[in-house]
């Protein structure tokens, strides 16, 4: 049974610059909530998308906008970068009463 | 606001008992749940107390009191492997949840 997984490990990209995170639920899963943790800290929720829809979010600018598939995986998209968004990157997936996450192993994007 | 707060750092031997509190101030509450983070892993869910009262899964317990906006996580016969970073996150929201910037937990033999 395959669990939560994200692409890529790891990214640099420069200020900017737009970047796409992508995630697979686990299997079984139709939720997905997308986290940032910045170094030291605890995940910070970005958004959940259920049924390819934008349920819930959190405190993030419109620079931050995903995308949910049919088959339950999901997109991260970060537009014009700056050096602040450098953080993990960690989809959790669940199914819809969600107060057991699943966490994959993040996408750790470095912006310079 | 939002605020949880949890402290930054708890060092104890191997097989001792330790406490790591949690007290939150938010908008919402639906349930507290405790999360596990070993050093470049991801997350991992150990328990969830939505209503008043101790949940106990193997060596790990969970506690909360809803009127003191309190809850702690109980570690006992603790291991080398057990030392990591240990989150409490409170479901703000039904699809929601706010994390504390976690605890340090240092297990020394």
């Amino acid at each position: 049974d395959a669990g939560v997984t994200q692409s890529p490990t790891h990214l640099i990209k420069t200020r900017g610059q737009q970047v796409t995170l992508r995630c697979s639920p686990k299997s079984g899963h139709d939720t997905v909530s997308w986290y940032q943790q910045a170094l030291g800290q605890g995940p910070q929720f970005i958004f959940q998308y259920y049924e390819e829809e934008e349920r819930q979010r959190g405190n993030f600018p419109d620079r931050f906008s995903g995308h949910q598939f049919p088959n339950y995986s999901s997109e991260l998209n970060v537009n014009a970068l700056l050096l602040g968004d450098s953080a993990l990157y960690l989809c959790a997936s669940s199914l819809d009463n969600p107060y057991e996450q699943y966490f994959g192993p993040g996408t750790r994007l470095t912006v310079t | 606001g939002q605020s949880l707060e949890q402290p930054s750092e708890v060092t104890a031997v191997e097989g001792a008992i330790v406490q790591i509190n949690c007290t939150y101030q938010t908008s919402g509450f639906y349930g507290l749940s405790w999360y596990q983070q070993h050093d470049g892993g991801a997350p991992t869910f150990l328990s969830y107390n939505a209503l008043d009262g101790l949940e106990e899964t193997g060596r790990f317990s969970s506690f909360l009191s809803r009127s003191d906006s309190y809850g702690y996580l109980l570690l006992q016969e603790l291991q080398m492997k057990d030392s990591a970073s240990y989150f409490c996150a409170v479901r703000e929201d039904f699809n929601k949840f706010y994390f504390g910037s976690g605890t340090k937990l240092n297990v020394k033999p």
